[in-house]
């Protein structure tokens, strides 16, 4: 299986300043035929289904913030938040889809400061 | 616009079957491009992927579950069902249907859209 680990568990970051999230994968999830990267980005709010922000890595899902990002390859990935909004509390988690089993990152909580 | 919605007892005693179901709608279940997932996320823990199936029946399961769970699909009724036995206090969790999907048809893809999830107790 590969592994995904995520860091930090969680920050808290002001209103309107970056917030960045690390995911790590336990092997490469780019796949060198396409020269795509099998991973996506999820936020996660209490109650709520899990919501897909970013997939390829890097590209946004129709009708998330632009201030959303995604970065990396191989097996180093982050998800950027540019602008801290009090919507964007939530949990966040990576998932790799390059093989199965599918494998989700741990997770970081994202909190105001 | 595609929804699925998880339906299901939400108390299931321990060492018997946990059964859900999950009915897609704004879509067909029998599209060429998708998978079709179930996910869960024990009470404060992260998410853990369980299996997905296509509209063929073709299945993949997690290792770790596999010996337990069976997905199942109905065209007809445009749904997809998890069965996962012999079940213990460590599954009580949410569970979610999801499609499973990059677009390819193949094995393996990001999970969207996702349905609102179902609490699942294992408890006598």
């Amino acid at each position: 299986d590969i592994v995904m680990a995520q860091s930090p568990d969680s920050l808290a970051v002001s209103l309107g300043e970056r917030a960045t999230i690390n995911c790590k994968s336990s092997q490469s999830v780019l796949y060198s035929s396409n020269n795509k990267n099998y991973l996506a980005w999820y936020q996660h709010k209490p109650g709520q289904p899990p919501k897909l922000l970013i997939y390829w890595a890097s590209t946004r899902e129709s009708g998330v913030p632009d201030r959303f990002s995604g970065s990396g390859s191989g097996t180093d990935f982050t998800l950027t938040i540019s602008s801290l909004q009090a919507e964007d509390v939530a949990a966040y988690y990576c998932q790799q889809y390059y093989t199965t089993p599918l494998t989700f990152g741990g997770g970081t909580k994202v909190e105001i400061k | 616009q595609l929804q699925l919605q998880e339906s299901g007892p939400g108390l299931v005693k321990p060492s018997e079957t946990l059964s859900l179901t999950c009915t897609v709608s704004g879509g067909s279940i029998s599209s060429s491009s998708d998978y079709w997932g179930w996910i869960r996320q024990p009470p404060g823990k992260g998410l853990e992927w369980i299996g997905s199936i296509y509209y063929s029946g073709t299945t993949y399961y997690s290792p770790s579950l596999k010996s337990r769970v069976t997905i199942s699909v109905d065209t007809s009724k445009n749904q997809f069902s998890l069965n996962l036995s012999s079940v213990t206090a460590a599954d009580t969790a949410v569970y979610y249907c999801a499609r499973d999907s990059d677009g390819s048809g193949t094995p393996g893809g990001w999970l969207d859209p996702w349905g609102q999830g179902t609490l699942v107790t294992v408890s006598s």
